[in-house]
């Protein structure tokens, strides 16, 4: 079955620094999403990519994140400066269609010290 | 801010039981709705889509009553692997409820 990949599973990165999540979505996929959970708590709606552009993005999707499909595989979250509260689960997740449900990556646990 | 709203649970049964629960969206213009399971820990799994003319799967049934705006998820004959956070998503606003944790007991 088709999945999609994240890495790495787990990153520890010290408040202030860049870090950059990877994803590699399924293949025929053309609908792109992260989304965050921090311990405890919700699955929260990051941002959506379709066609080489921001679709849609949350109010916690500021300008310390930003997303990029730099080939034709991978697609990547990228925030600037972490602070402490950026430490949490991000998942990444794919569809076929917009209307289509989606497939989740088995997350990246960021941990900000 | 359109909101997805679930029932708060925790929703604690025994084996054998039959539970339902409910997400109401706010967004009347509203085209697909899914269901997802959670572990503890892992990443959301889509469990089954809901469609206008409600659909079953197994023991779990979905229904969509577009007038009220909520959808719903009975399971019926529970198991102990049912035990899992059940969490709803309107495609339109990407937006997923707060789940709501079912535990199935012995």
């Amino acid at each position: 079955e088709p999945e999609v990949t994240q890495t790495p599973s787990h990153q520890v990165t010290q408040m202030g620094q860049e870090v950059i999540l990877r994803c590699v979505p399924i293949s025929n996929h053309l609908y792109f999403y992260w989304y965050r959970q921090i311990l405890g708590q919700k699955v929260e709606f990051l941002v959506s990519f379709y066609n080489n552009e921001i679709s849609e993005k949350s109010e916690i999707f500021d300008d310390q994140f930003s997303v990029e499909r730099p080939d034709g595989s991978n697609f990547t979250l990228k925030i600037r400066s972490t602070k402490l509260e950026d430490s949490a689960m991000y998942f990444c997740a794919s569809s076929a269609r917009d209307i289509d449900g989606y497939t989740f990556g088995s997350g990246t646990r960021l941990t900000v010290v | 801010r359109k909101e997805v709203e679930q029932d708060p649970g925790p929703f604690n049964v025994p084996e054998g039981a039959t539970v339902a629960f409910n997400c109401t969206y706010s967004n009347s213009a509203s085209q697909s709705f899914f269901w997802y399971r959670q572990d503890c820990r892992k990443e959301p799994k889509l469990l089954m889509s809901v469609y206008s003319s409600g659909n079953e799967d197994g023991r779990f049934t979905a229904q969509l009553n577009r007038a009220s705006q909520y959808i719903s998820l009975l399971i019926r004959d529970s198991k102990l692997s049912d035990s899992a956070t059940y969490l709803c998503v309107v495609n339109n606003d990407m937006r997923f409820g707060a789940g709501t944790r079912l535990t199935v007991k012995p």
